[in-house]
């Protein structure tokens, strides 16, 4: 296991629910991504976080919210998902100093919305 | 924009045999740096391996190797003397030396994915 940790590891909703996906990383990393993993599909990047302060919206639909209080703590809090936001959600985490640096991943929410 | 592209969705390799996965990418620029990522059933994504793209020298680790080809754009990964503990979805990864001027932070470009299987 990496030092990155997201919960729940599995989550079903209906479309008309709220809930929220939690992710934290233990590394120190100033950086934090939300990808969104679907099957047959490239990782799409939906948000990213530097230092807390969110970097990069990729268009995503506001019925995802991100929040990020401090550089450890990512969320992603959901309403009035519809079906094809079934995927596996993946947080990440990486060092974005100038130099390269490895993202670290955590296990990933399952999603599945009804 | 850059795009990577794995074109194999699928790969099987005997254990014990070497196997090649195939990754390509399209970029202007010229500082950049590429990964492969495995992620195993139901396991976390983990770095495989990486290259820095000023380095002539192929990256190895190990069992993995890369054949780095920056004229053409190619950046496979050959994993010798396969176990059944390699089977997984490999992920190829691009990523720009520059972004930290503009946004703060890095993209990182996935491509689709090989899944290797690992026959015994």
């Amino acid at each position: 296991e990496t030092g990155v940790t997201q919960t729940p590891r599995h989550l079903v909703m209906g479309m008309t629910n709220k809930k929220s996906l939690k992710c934290e990383q233990h590394l120190g990393h100033n950086a934090m991504y939300w990808y969104k993993q679907s099957a047959k599909k490239p990782l799409e990047l939906m948000f990213v976080y530097n230092f807390k302060e969110q970097t990069e919206n990729n268009s995503v639909p506001s019925r995802f919210s991100p929040e990020c209080p401090n550089s450890s703590h990512l969320f992603l809090h959901l309403h009035t998902l519809q079906p094809e936001d079934s995927a596996l959600y993946l947080c990440a985490s990486s060092q974005d100093w100038q130099g390269y640096n490895e993202q670290f991943f955590g296990p990933g929410t399952r999603l599945t919305v009804l | 924009a850059q795009t990577v592209t794995q074109s194999q969705p699928e790969m099987s390799v005997q254990e014990a045999e070497t196997v090649t996965l195939s990754c390509t990418y399209d970029t202007s620029e010229s500082d950049y740096y590429l990964f492969w990522y495995k992620q195993p059933p139901s396991r976390q994504m983990i770095l495989v391996i990486r290259q820095e793209a000023y380095k002539q020298q192929n990256a190895t680790e190990n069992r993995f190797s890369v054949n780095f080809q920056k004229a053409a754009k190619s950046f496979s990964l050959k994993i010798s003397d396969s176990q059944l503990g390699d089977a997984a979805m490999y992920f190829c990864a691009y990523r720009s030396a520059s972004g930290w001027s503009t946004s703060g932070t890095y993209k990182y470009i996935f491509g689709t994915g090989t899944r290797l299987k690992v026959l015994a």
